[in-house]
């Protein structure tokens, strides 16, 4: 019953590579993220989704591309691996955007991308 | 621009003594503050969630208290546990709608 899933959980792939990775939440939930990891664990967002609609997006390089088909799914595109997006990818959901006082973010167990 | 401290990095503390992790934040101009903990090679768990309107939040041995004027917030933990070794981490909503800031987190270490 796992609340915010993440596929895969682990991710090696080639430098130039393109590769997705997928969420799914069953929280019914409107607002979905996507946040960075980076190797000093650093955590920063880099887009949110409501209700399938685009309403933040960082400033992230364009080879990322978020695919929202419906509210509950939230999957992250990248084109042109580099070594330098070796991270660990985090996807969250709250009930509605941010913006209301009562949001509480729930994540997913990552999914842990390594660019040789 | 909104940005997150936390204070210390790093904690080590005995078992059973009570402490408390510091997060401060520039733009006072928040619609809440979550506190999580992150396992190492894990997600982030949420521990509690406070609104701008409230001064503080409890659950269990966790006390979360936030004074937004001032830009910080504290967690307390009473009678620590070595389950309690984790990492910390607050993150910030707002100012900017839809948009949440993380500190870099407090790593604790709690010995038997």
């Amino acid at each position: 019953d796992t609340a915010v899933s993440q596929t895969p959980k682990y991710l090696v792939t080639q430098m130039g590579n393109d590769k997705s990775i997928k969420c799914e939440q069953n929280l019914g939930h409107d607002t979905m993220y996507w946040y960075k990891q980076d190797s000093k664990k650093f955590l920063k967002i880099m887009f949110s989704y409501n209700n399938k609609e685009l309403i933040i997006n960082e400033t992230v390089p364009n080879r990322f591309s978020p695919k929202s088909p419906d509210k509950a799914h939230l999957n992250l595109h990248i084109n042109s691996l580099e070594l330098g997006d070796s991270a660990v990818y985090f996807c969250a959901s709250s009930p509605t955007g941010l913006a209301g006082p009562y949001n509480e973010q729930f994540f997913g167990p990552g999914t842990r991308l390594t660019v040789l | 621009k909104q940005e997150v401290t936390q204070i210390p990095a790093a904690l080590s503390v005995p078992e059973g003594e009570n402490l408390v992790l510091n997060c401060s934040f520039t733009d006072s101009a928040i619609y809440n503050l979550q506190w999580f903990r992150q396992d190492p090679g894990k997600g982030l768990t949420s521990l509690l969630l406070i609104q701008s309107s409230q001064r503080e939040q409890t659950s269990g041995r966790l006390n979360a208290s936030l004074d937004k004027s001032s830009g910080r917030s504290t967690l307390y933990i009473a009678a620590s546990q070595p389950g309690d070794s984790a990492t910390y981490l607050c993150a910030v909503n707002g100012p900017n709608a839809g948009k949440s800031t993380f500190g870099d987190g407090t790593t604790l270490t709690v010995k038997p």
